[in-house]
């Protein structure tokens, strides 16, 4: 079945520092994959996506490239704000009109200043 | 933008109560989802309705049930709350594929 693994979290980084925080997947056929972000007190909002392999999503300096060869979708951003503290979940499309979604368990991500 | 709306942000039911939660998306999106989430378990997909009156259970539907009358408005029933339902429930909208879904900020539950 479709599955999503994420890296354990929690994550406490400083400011400026690079941030990785590793996701991999399985599916079959061809999903689309998504990265979302929750921050506090919130819902999740789209942070970016990628359609095929070899894309590259990107979004407020946040970039994930989807390696099908590798069946990852790694989120990587260079130099990290204390606002980016939040929670990030990684996601792929079951596929179907209706865009069901298997998400990945979150990854609670801290900056401190 | 897109605006999902959730009828409370805080919930505290009783055991055995009956519990609705309502959502309503102000985008005309064909699919409607309801998820709870619980901590290092992510989000999971209780039911989601693809048009008005039309409905798929999820991976967890179990002790839920769900009502769309409207295309606006997807409701998520809980016949007989229990502890176990204790959880943030996020509703979610989207047009046909492959477009995002948008969130709403959730529910959070406390069922005693």
């Amino acid at each position: 079945g479709n599955s999503v693994t994420q890296m354990e979290g929690p994550v406490t980084l400083s400011e400026e520092a690079f941030l990785t925080i590793n996701c991999t997947y399985t599916a079959t056929g061809y999903p689309s994959l998504f990265w979302y972000v929750q921050y506090p007190g919130e819902g999740l909002q789209l942070l970016l996506k990628a359609t095929k392999a070899d894309d590259k999503g990107s979004n407020k300096g946040f970039e994930a490239t989807y390696r099908k060869e590798t069946t990852s979708f790694h989120l990587e951003k260079g130099s990290v704000q204390v606002s980016d503290s939040a929670v990030y979940f990684c996601a792929l499309s079951r596929g179907g009109g209706a865009q069901k979604l298997v998400f990945g368990q979150g990854t609670r991500l801290t900056i401190n200043p | 933008d897109v605006k999902v709306t959730q009828s409370s942000r805080y919930l505290v039911k009783r055991t055995g109560e009956k519990v609705f939660l309502e959502c309503v998306q102000d985008m005309d999106h064909e699919n409607m989802f309801w998820y709870r989430q619980d901590p290092g378990l992510g989000l999971r997909l209780i039911y989601f309705s693809y048009d008005v009156k039309m409905k798929e259970k999820g991976d967890i539907p179990e002790g839920y049930s769900v009502s769309r009358e409207k295309k606006e408005r997807f409701s998520l029933i809980l016949e007989s709350a229990s502890t176990n339902q204790t959880s943030m429930y996020l509703c979610a909208s989207t047009r046909q594929a492959p477009y995002e879904q948008y969130f709403g900020p959730g529910t959070r539950l406390t069922v005693t």
